[in-house]
């Protein structure tokens, strides 16, 4: 089976612009959660998706958002972009019986 | 929520030897799943190993081993015969839902030849 994928996988962008993530998760994965990583502040989790309806919802603001489509495929955007938000975003795939997730090899966001 | 600790932000192994990295967490739930996630520096995170609260026995992956301590709230991770390959980030993780995981901030292993 094909692992998860992210893309793209390196991004430069402008503040104030804004993005959008791409996440497809391993088949037959209906759920899917995203991470941001930095440096001072680790891996924090972003939202979750199953089935197309966001589950739970990390402590970030409201510029930060996701959907899901009904192959299970999610995509994250973020608007105005600010310098803090440079990291690396993970997006992760489980099945809705198992805990473990599977995560992507992440998507590099620079903010110049 | 839930909180995870990782007090060694860095550790080191001769190669072949056997090297221990620590977790605490902290949970008021009943029922919660813990894992050891390795990250290497092409920053794939790769599930090492996973425990079930509501199990006794130790998870074992090969050369991976766990030490479940559920009334200490830790989760160590033990790796015997230790590799030039195990070096990497290493992160503990709880999830009581599946739904949202918490991570430690991290321990990176180095493996000295």
């Amino acid at each position: 089976k094909a692992g998860v994928t992210q893309t793209p996988r390196y991004l430069i962008k402008t503040r104030g612009q804004q993005v959008t993530l791409s996440c497809s998760p391993i088949s037959g994965h209906r759920s899917v959660s995203w991470y941001q990583q930095t440096p001072g502040q680790g891996l924090q989790f972003l939202f979750e998706y199953f089935s197309e309806t966001q589950r739970n919802k990390g402590n970030f603001p409201g510029r930060f958002s996701g959907r899901q489509f009904s192959n299970s495929r999610s995509e994250m955007n973020v608007s105005t972009l600010e310098l803090g938000d440079s990291a690396l975003y993970l997006c992760a795939s489980r099945t809705a019986e198992a805990y473990e997730q599977y995560f992507g090899p992440g998507t590099r966001l620079t903010v110049t | 929520a839930q909180t995870v600790t990782q007090s060694q932000p860095e550790m080191s192994v001769q190669e072949a030897e056997t090297v221990t990295l620590s977790c605490t967490y902290d949970t008021s739930e009943s029922d919660y799943y813990l894992f050891w996630y390795k990250q290497p520096p092409s920053r794939q995170m790769i599930l090492v190993i996973r425990q079930e609260a509501y199990k006794q026995q130790n998870a074992t992956e090969n050369r991976f081993s766990v030490n479940f301590q559920k009334a200490a709230k830790s989760f160590s991770l033990k790796i015997s015969d230790s590799q030039l390959g195990d070096a990497a980030m290493y992160f503990c993780a709880s999830s009581n839902t599946g739904n949202q995981f918490y991570f430690g901030t991290g321990t990176s292993l180095t493996v000295i030849p």
